[in-house]
């Protein structure tokens, strides 16, 4: 596709429900990074993949949160027994390399916990 | 990656020149200055980027200080669709892709 594609757009998920978000990252691109963003807030780094490699996990605030990338395209992340504080935009972002250049987001998963 | 510092908002006059400050003070030789804005309910969507000359393209302008610990972002011609959150980062180029820090971003509106 043109551009990073996220779904489900939207989330409703009950609390202790386990939710998985997908991400399709433009074709090609190496590096694929997922951050949070609250209401009001700017986004937050959650974790880095280097095509299959999860490079980086150390913004996952906790081991409810997991992400994997197995053939270093698509890439999902899961929240398992989800929480009020876990609702948030959860941006997905790709870029080509792995050096300093643009990045490419997603338009979000807005995930509510009730 | 260097800390980013940018007024919490900001208004301007459709057509006239807005100017977005960022400081980054701690910033490193090979950290780069990058500004994405987020309109309301998208990602964030690149402008421009800068190492230590200025830049310009079909956006903005980007000026950097020759101590490079600040820069100003230049819409020239500022119009209602340029409403949106404006984020400063700095990052530099690691062997593990590294992250690009946010901050809260400077919330520019606008005024008709």
């Amino acid at each position: 596709g043109a551009g990073v594609s996220q779904s489900p757009r939207y989330k409703v998920a009950k609390r202790g429900q386990d939710v998985a978000l997908r991400c399709d990252p433009i074709s090609g691109h190496v590096s694929l990074f997922w951050y949070q963003q609250a209401l009001g807030q700017g986004p937050e780094f959650l974790t880095y993949f280097q095509n299959e490699a999860q490079l980086d996990k150390s913004g996952l605030p906790s081991d409810r949160f997991f992400a994997e990338r197995p053939e270093g395209s698509v890439s999902t992340l899961t929240i398992q027994r989800t929480q009020q504080e876990d609702s948030a935009v959860y941006l997905c972002v790709s870029s080509a390399g792995q050096g300093v250049e643009k990045l490419f987001f997603g338009s979000g998963t807005q995930l509510s916990v009730l | 990656d260097a800390k980013t510092t940018q007024p919490p908002s900001m208004d301007c006059a459709e057509g006239r020149a807005a100017n977005l400050p960022c400081n980054h003070s701690t910033i490193s030789g090979n950290e780069y200055v990058y500004w994405y804005r987020q309109i309301h309910s998208q990602g964030p969507q690149y402008i421009i980027h800068g190492l230590k000359n200025n830049e310009t393209n079909e956006m903005a302008s980007l000026i950097i200080t020759e101590d490079r610990k600040s820069s100003t972002l230049i819409l020239p011609h500022a119009t209602l669709r340029d409403t949106a959150v404006y984020y400063c980062i700095v990052r530099g180029i690691s062997n593990t892709g590294n992250q690009f820090y946010f901050g809260t971003g400077t919330s520019l509106t606008v005024i008709p």
